[in-house]
């Protein structure tokens, strides 16, 4: 079963414009966290942002946000102020109670407009 | 401070040949992840390897195998190599890999083409 669902395949914002990228995850487990990571062209992953399941509040890094929506098992990531450079993959992970794993979800390619 | 490195950068090999892929963690990092991305996908989780223990391993055939090495690098092997196979490898190094919060660190990858 699917446990990380992505649902844009591709989304696009204009430079200096906000966006949110939509993530939503199924999992029986109470405790489990919440990962976005970004993929350039280059291939390596960066790590961007991450939400525990017990986070009371939601996670910013910077330009990054997570609208952690817990009942509705949802966790958008929020780019505020797109530059140029956030063109890229964006996938969203989540990895459950003994934390040998990490699953991805198919990802979303941002294309930020000058 | 070196981040994750992976060897080799590229690689091709012919259906039913054998690979090994490197790995060394960032320092004092002592848990590997390996990961396989298909083109056009998210990564699938293939191996965890934590204090030289294998802790996790996805739904791969046993053709995958894996191990880590007291400097905490580790190896990942692939047998009798399919077309399928083809993919980037990706590496990753954590501090620890026993709760749901650690950050892994990921490698540039290993491009595997199997022709």
């Amino acid at each position: 079963a699917q446990k990380i669902t992505q649902t844009q395949p591709g989304m696009f914002v204009q430079e200096k414009e906000a966006v949110t990228l939509d993530c939503t995850y199924d999992t029986s487990d109470p405790s489990y966290g919440l990962f976005w990571y970004k993929q350039p062209s280059s291939g390596e992953m960066i790590f961007l942002i991450y939400q525990g399941s017990y986070d009371q509040q939601n996670a910013t890094e910077g330009r990054y946000s997570l609208n952690f929506q817990k009942a509705r098992k949802s966790a958008n990531l929020v780019i505020s102020a797109s530059q140029l450079g956030d063109s890229a993959m964006y996938f969203c992970a989540m990895r459950e109670g003994d934390g040998n794993d990490m699953r991805f979800g198919a990802g979303t390619r941002l294309t930020v407009k000058p | 401070d070196a981040g994750v490195t992976q060897s080799p950068t590229h690689l091709i090999k012919t259906r039913g040949q054998h690979v090994t892929l490197r790995c060394s963690p960032i320092s004092g990092h002592k848990s590997v992840s390996w990961y396989q991305q298909v083109l056009g996908q998210g990564p699938q989780f293939i191996f965890q390897y934590y204090e030289k223990e294998e802790r996790g391993r996805g739904n791969f055939p046993d053709r995958f195998s894996a191990r880590q090495f007291p400097n905490y690098s580790s190896e990942l092997n692939v047998n009798a190599l399919l077309l399928g196979d083809s993919a980037l490898y990706l590496c990753a190094s954590s501090l620890v890999g026993d709760r749901v919060s650690y950050e892994q660190y990921f490698g540039p990858g290993t491009r595997l083409t199997v022709t």
